[in-house]
């Protein structure tokens, strides 16, 4: 169990420009989920995976956003024309699908700063 | 929608303290409810975790009992280490079963002083 891997964990951009993040999950892990963080508030859910389907999607994921998992493993997100108001943590979960209260393991995510 | 509830924070404690960290939610359903611990530098660790009434989640001294007659799930812990600081947050999964997202409250930090 290697865990939930993320690239970059640091990326810092102008406004306008688009990026790209890397979430890897652990390998046995079928569902995939990604959050956005800000200061001094709790994870918000922007969308989630089972194998290479998406299957749900926040209000918060605007569409600037899109994420894609296209083999069922790892998964990217990108942001494009990014805002000043994207600046967040952005986290990445696995999990198994499965029987109640499945934990949701978590990567230690990107930072993205808006210049 | 769902929600949950945390109390405010920051909370600073002498080492050895007892800790109770209040967590109330809101949910059309039964949900699972779990805690959520972030040290310094790091990523979200689950902390321990209940998915019916009265159950009892523990790990690492910690305890949280699920109540539903309170739609409560508080965090305790006899006695802090300085080890113990970190950002708390309770979550609770979509009350439906699909375990699909997590809600999250706002997190509170813990300073444990020597």
């Amino acid at each position: 169990d290697t865990g939930v891997s993320q690239n970059p964990r640091h990326k810092i951009t102008k406004r306008g420009q688009n990026v790209t993040f890397r979430c890897d999950p652990i390998s046995e892990h079928n569902r995939l989920y990604w959050y956005r963080q800000t200061l001094g508030q709790g994870p918000e859910f922007l969308t989630y995976f089972q194998n290479e389907a998406q299957l749900e999607k926040s209000r918060l994921l605007s569409d600037r956003f899109s994420a894609e998992r296209p083999k069922g493993s790892f998964s990217t997100l990108e942001i494009q024309r990014t805002e000043q108001g994207d600046s967040a943590m952005y986290l990445c979960a696995s999990s198994l699908q499965g029987a109640r209260g499945q934990p949701q393991h978590f990567g230690d995510g990107t930072r993205l700063s808006i210049l | 929608g769902d929600s949950v509830t945390q109390m405010e924070g920051p909370v600073t404690l002498s080492e050895e303290a007892f800790l109770t960290i209040n967590c109330t939610y809101t949910a059309t359903g039964y949900p699972s409810l779990f805690w959520y611990v972030q040290y310094p530098g790091e990523g979200l660790q689950l902390l321990l975790k209940a998915t019916k009434a009265d159950d009892k989640g523990s790990n690492k001294g910690f305890e949280a009992t699920y109540r539903k007659e309170t739609t409560s799930f508080h965090l305790e812990k006899g006695s802090v280490q300085v080890s113990d600081s970190a950002v708390y947050f309770c979550a609770l999964s979509d009350p439906t079963g699909a375990n699909s997202k997590l809600t999250f409250g706002k997190g509170i930090t813990l300073s444990v002083r020597p």
